[in-house]
């Protein structure tokens, strides 16, 4: 079974301070691991994939695999940047193929 | 720019009454998907579609939900009859066919059962 765990449901920060969303997973196989994000008043959509490896709105993710981690990063937050995060997980085959578990969420507020 | 169209966006409804929910994917997406979002928690899937086949539908409560894209185009969930502990958001999305392909979700219906 997959699953996906966001140990915090809400996180406050001021505008310019770094910030850390985490995420835990579990996965027997080789997983895609998403950030994806809802602004107020917008719909759920992409942030970041793993696969990737880019950076979007200045956030990064790195998998860690030992840690089974893809926590998601940004060094100087901006007021914009809140919003609801999901963190979620891809299973690569199977009955699972491109099914998305995501984590309960986090909201971020930046506070100026 | 395309998006996934949902209707309605909200419903109220008294239990034991039939409510239908209904999902326009971006054109091209072979990959249809409902989440059912209950309030404080991240979206749970209940079915999954490739063109007009169900490949995933694992998580569907099958005794009072049904869902089909006929034509392998746009799509309808049922609830019937609905039950207080559906109230949720029901949120659709596509995407193109594979794991690592973005999901693209709509604005979601607002359900609740009174």
């Amino acid at each position: 079974a997959q699953r996906v765990t966001q140990p915090e449901k809400l996180l406050s920060v001021f505008k310019g301070a770094p910030v850390e969303l985490k995420c835990n997973y579990s996965y027997s196989g080789s997983p895609e691991l998403f950030w994806y994000v809802q602004y107020s008043r917008q719909r759920l959509q992409l942030l970041l994939r793993h696969i990737s490896r880019e950076s979007i709105k200045g956030f990064t993710a790195d998998l860690n695999k030992g840690e089974t981690s893809f926590h998601l990063k940004k060094p100087f937050a901006q007021e914009e940047d809140s919003a609801m995060y999901y963190c979620a997980l891809s299973g690569g085959g199977g009955t699972s193929y491109g099914k998305l578990t995501f984590g309960q969420g986090t909201i971020l507020t930046v506070h100026p | 720019e395309a998006e996934v169209a949902q209707s309605p966006r909200y419903k109220i409804t008294e239990k034991s009454q039939a409510v239908a929910f209904w999902c326009d994917p971006i054109s091209g997406h072979a990959t249809l998907y409902w989440y059912r979002q209950i309030l404080g928690q991240g979206p749970e899937l209940l079915v999954q579609f490739q063109d007009e086949s169900v490949v995933d539908d694992s998580q569907l409560p099958k005794d009072r939900f049904s869902a089909e894209r006929l034509k392998g185009v746009d799509s309808t969930l049922k609830i019937q009859p609905a039950e207080l502990g559906d109230s949720a958001m029901y949120l659709c999305a596509s995407s193109l066919w594979g794991p690592s392909y973005e999901q693209y979700f709509g604005p979601g219906t607002r359900l609740t059962v009174t």
